[in-house]
């Protein structure tokens, strides 16, 4: 029973265009939801974080969004950079899940110059 | 500033036979995880210890036990790996989960 999906395992985007990588989720008990970026090798980095209180979340070039009533959260990056190239994670906890992340399958940003 | 430091980096193992994959982190977090990543499977909780001398069971346990030897050290042992549990292996540690766990740089198992 996936919790947390990333439906798009890849995702292909120009140089300085808009990248937006999406995320559903099932439970509605989920109170934080994170998005982790991972290079080939390295273990994941924590990139963006949002309550479920919130709807929008902005960090600089990334900005995630919550809609709560649609069960979906998204992460834009304005502008893309080709060091942005890197498989991203979306993440999910709940209040009774002590510090437990919940991780989507991952998708696999390209930036192509 | 190590961070998570997990060993071996790569290892392959004959099916039935044991290994300790280890775990150190250096920033006095109280919780750690392990999770393993496979393609199209995303990361799935191990086990974790929320605190010294704590663990639990995550998503997938079977096959697989752990030890929180003091705050700094998580290990995760396979007493008769099979190939099912070819992955990549990550351990993580947090204070709290929401402002992100902290991942080691993973080991690659293979068991043939």
């Amino acid at each position: 029973d996936q919790q947390v999906k990333q439906n798009s395992p890849s995702l292909s985007v120009q140089e300085g265009r808009i990248s937006i990588l999406n995320c559903d989720y099932t439970n509605s008990m989920f109170d934080y939801f994170l998005w982790y970026k991972k290079y080939p090798a390295e273990g994941p980095t924590f990139l963006i974080s949002i309550s479920s209180i919130k709807d929008k979340n902005e960090d600089g070039r990334f900005t995630v969004f919550l809609n709560k009533s649609a069960k979906h959260l998204s992460l834009h990056i304005v502008p893309s950079q080709p060091g942005d190239s890197a498989v991203y994670f979306c993440a999910a906890r709940t209040l009774q899940g002590a510090q437990k992340l919940v991780f989507g399958q991952g998708t696999r940003l390209t930036i192509n110059p | 500033n190590a961070g998570v430091t997990q060993t071996p980096k790569f290892q392959v193992l004959k099916t039935g036979q044991s290994m300790t994959l280890q775990c150190a982190q250096d920033m006095n977090h109280n919780s750690m995880y392990w999770y393993r990543q496979d393609p199209g499977m995303g990361l799935r909780l191990i086990y974790y210890s929320a605190s010294e001398g704590t663990t639990d069971k995550g998503e997938v346990p079977n096959g697989y036990n752990v030890s929180r030897l003091n705050k700094r050290e998580f290990s995760l042992r396979l007493e008769s790996a099979a190939p099912s549990q070819t992955s990549v292996y990550f351990c993580a540690s947090s204070e709290v989960a929401v402002y992100g766990y902290t991942f080691g740089s993973g080991t690659r198992l293979t068991v043939v």
